[in-house]
């Protein structure tokens, strides 16, 4: 069946720190691919997209590239912020299924 | 710019009590979708649905039921609280799951506790 696998937490990295979280995912038909941000008590915010494979999402700094060789989608930031402090969460979808897959999350602490 | 209004944002309820959680969208989603979310843990989908009258379970729908009437409105009945469902619960809604560029769009979440 359809599934994310994702790396788990938590991280905690310096400020201006190197990013990666790492996701791969399982999925019939041709997935869509995504990840999300919770800031805390907040609900899910969407942070970037791919749609198909070698397709690279990008946003407020973040990147993610849509592999189907190693059916992955890493999350990679150059330069973190205290302010990116939160859980990220990669999601997937696909054409022939009425559902998103949701990996279990990982929080990121920066710290100054 | 709405978008998906989860009501209330807290409550607290006895075991027993029964209630409905709110959750309407104004930007025509075809699909809607409940989830709740255990501390530090990951969402788990109780019922989705991909259109007015069609509803399906998820993987935990046990305790709980939905209607959807109109497009915009997909309410969660919990019946008998009890306190394993405590937890934030989060709808979401999208254009279409079977669409690729199409995200979902979560509303803030309702935290609810039962003592």
């Amino acid at each position: 069946g359809d599934s994310v696998t994702q790396m788990e937490g938590p991280v905690t990295l310096s400020e201006e720190a190197f990013l990666t979280i790492n996701c791969t995912y399982t999925a019939t038909g041709y997935p869509s691919l995504f990840w999300y941000v919770q800031y805390p008590g907040e609900g899910l915010q969407l942070l970037l997209k791919a749609t198909k494979a070698d397709d690279k999402g990008s946003n407020k700094g973040f990147e993610a590239t849509y592999r189907k060789e190693t059916t992955s989608f890493h999350l990679e930031k150059g330069s973190v912020q205290v302010s990116d402090s939160a859980v990220y969460f990669c999601a997937l979808s696909t054409n022939t299924g009425n559902q998103f897959y949701f990996g279990t999350g990982t929080s990121l602490t920066v710290i100054p | 710019n709405a978008g998906v209004t989860q009501t209330p944002k807290f409550r607290i309820l006895k075991i027993g009590q029964s209630m409905t959680l709110q959750c309407t969208q104004d930007m025509n989603h075809n699909y809607m979708y409940w989830y709740r979310q255990d501390p530090g843990m990951g969402l788990k989908l109780i019922y989705y649905s991909v259109g007015a009258g069609i509803t399906d379970k998820g993987e935990v729908p046990n305790g709980y039921n939905v209607s959807r009437s109109t497009t915009e409105d997909f309410p969660l009945r919990l019946e008998l609280a009890a306190p394993s469902q405590t937890s934030v619960y989060f709808c979401a809604s999208s254009y279409s799951a079977r669409e690729s560029n199409q995200p979902q769009h979560f509303g803030d979440g309702t935290r609810l506790s039962i003592l």
